[in-house]
C-alpha cells in the first residue's frame, strides 16, 4: 500500500519567516495530495491540495509543489504568523484505493512572535 | 450547517468491554471513513465505506468492526477493548467522486 513520509516532525520559526514541510510517497498511482491543518483540540481541516497533473498551486501565503518523478511534494508557508502554529499533515490517495487518504505522521509547527 | 457528528466526545472504558463509536452526517456524502490518531503516528485508516452495502478494511482494521446502517450513519465497534486502542478516533466523509475529506470533531477513547 501507499506509504507517506513527512519531515520534519517539529519545526520552529520566527514570525515573518517561511516554513517548509516535505513529504514523499511510494505509490506511483497516487494522484491527489492534500494538506490538512489541525489546531490544538480541533479536527483536521483541508488547507490546500494539488493533483498530479499540476506542478504547483498557491493560495495567498500557502503554496504546494509536486515533483511526480521524485515522488515528493512540499508545503510552503510564507510570512508566518502565530496563528499558523498547528500540526500539519500531508496525505496521498489514488482512485485505486477508493480515494482513501494515507497520511504522513504530521509536523508540529510553532511560530514564535 | 451540514456537519459530521461523532458521539460520544469522550469515553473511558475497561479492558474487555465492547464499545461502539457513532458517526452521523448531514452532508449527503456517500463515502465515510474511520481514522485513528495517535501522537507521533498521524492518522491511520481503520475502515471505509462507499455506500450502505460496501465496507472496506483499511490499514489497521484488526480488533475493529464497522456497520453502515444508512447513508448518513457509520459506526465503529471494538468487540473487546484493549489498552493500546486508547486513541483519538475521527470519522470523515467525502462526496461521490471527490477526494476532500470532512472530519468530525473526534472521540477520545481511553481503555483502562
Amino acid at each position: 500500500g501507499e506509504n507517506v513520509e513527512q519531515h520534519p516532525s517539529t519545526l520552529s520559526v520566527q514570525e515573518g519567516d517561511s516554513a517548509v514541510i516535505k513529504c514523499t510517497y511510494s505509490d506511483s498511482a497516487s494522484n491527489y495530495f492534500p494538506w490538512y491543518k489541525q489546531e490544538l483540540g480541533k479536527r483536521p481541516q483541508l488547507i490546500i491540495d494539488i493533483r498530479s497533473n499540476v506542478g504547483e498551486k498557491k493560495d495567498q501565503r500557502i503554496a504546494v509543489t509536486l515533483n511526480k518523478t521524485a515522488k515528493h511534494f512540499s508545503l510552503h508557508i510564507t510570512e508566518t504568523q502565530p496563528e499558523d502554529s498547528a500540526v500539519y499533515f500531508c496525505a496521498a490517495s489514488s482512485r485505486g484505493s477508493g480515494y482513501a487518504l494515507n497520511f504522513g505522521k504530521g509536523t508540529s509547527l510553532l511560530v514564535t512572535p | 450547517d451540514a456537519d459530521v457528528t461523532q458521539t460520544p466526545r469522550n469515553r473511558i472504558t475497561k479492558t474487555g468491554k465492547r464499545i461502539m463509536l457513532e458517526c452521523s452526517q448531514t452532508k449527503g456524502h456517500d463515502r465515510m471513513y474511520w481514522y485513528r490518531q495517535d501522537p507521533g503516528l498521524g492518522l491511520r485508516l481503520i475502515y471505509y465505506s462507499f455506500d450502505v452495502k460496501d465496507i472496506n478494511k483499511g490499514e489497521i482494521s484488526d480488533g475493529y468492526s464497522v456497520s453502515r446502517q444508512a447513508q448518513a450513519k457509520f459506526s465503529l465497534s471494538l468487540e473487546s477493548a484493549i489498552p493500546n486502542q486508547t486513541a483519538l478516533y475521527f470519522c470523515a466523509t467525502a462526496g461521490q467522486g471527490a477526494e476532500k475529506l470532512f472530519f468530525g470533531s473526534g472521540t477520545q477513547l481511553s481503555v483502562l
